[in-house]
């Protein structure tokens, strides 16, 4: 597509509920990767992928939090048995090859957990 | 670990005056470094980025940047700012594995009319 699309744009849940956030990257980009930004704060990384593989997840606070790209394309972050300190705005980015390239940048999924 | 800090939380300038907004980076090694702006309700757009060579860097936007590895800084500059350059900006750096960035907490620019 013509730029990272995240979906939904915002999401609302409550503690305890699991949650599921989507990204779809610009097409060809082989790296994406997954930032979380709290209020006032810069983003923060979470997660990287070359094509399928999850190249790097220590980003991730704990084992709540997981990601997957099964077929190299879009990227689905789950995070399970939501808290509120989960409450974010979660960022989604591609680039062709890695970090030293321009990397773009969704929208983001802002996320509320009552 | 690498770390960036940005010590102006808020900036407010006038618009057609000069800007420089701070950037100050803890790397052991050689970084690689980025200036991203994020304007409301939109994701980061990269302005510039320095990797080596000449340590002034051009970017989008008439903005510049310049390395100083004396004093760990990256700060950003624009002659003439614009209205619309009114945005929230991250210095970011990268490190040599080549797929993390590690952002500072953003300087929000406020432009007076």
């Amino acid at each position: 597509g013509a730029g990272v699309s995240q979906s939904p744009r915002y999401k609302v849940t409550k503690r305890g509920q699991d949650v599921a956030l989507r990204c779809d990257p610009i097409s060809g980009h082989v790296s994406l990767y997954w930032y979380r930004q709290a209020l006032g704060q810069g983003p923060e990384f979470l997660t990287y992928f070359n094509y399928e593989a999850q190249q790097d997840k220590s980003g991730l606070p704990n084992d709540r939090f997981s990601a997957e790209r099964p077929e190299g394309s879009i990227s689905t972050l789950t995070i399970q048995r939501t808290e509120q300190r989960d409450s974010a705005m979660y960022r989604c980015a591609s680039s062709m090859t890695g970090a030293r390239e321009k990397l773009f940048f969704g929208s983001g999924t802002q996320l509320s957990v009552l | 670990a690498q770390s960036v800090t940005q010590p102006d939380i808020h900036i407010t300038v006038s618009e057609g005056a000069s800007l420089e907004l701070r950037c100050n980076y803890s790397y052991g090694a050689t970084p690689y470094l980025f200036w991203y702006v994020q304007s409301p309700g939109q994701g980061l757009q990269l302005l510039l980025k320095y990797f080596s060579g000449d340590t002034l860097v051009q970017g989008i936007k008439g903005f510049e940047a310049e390395f100083k590895r004396s004093q760990s800084s990256f700060n950003l500059r624009k002659p003439s700012v614009h209205w619309s350059d009114a945005a929230e900006y991250f210095c970011a750096v990268g490190e040599g594995s080549n797929y993390k960035l590690t952002f500072g907490k953003g300087t929000l620019l406020t432009v007076n009319p």
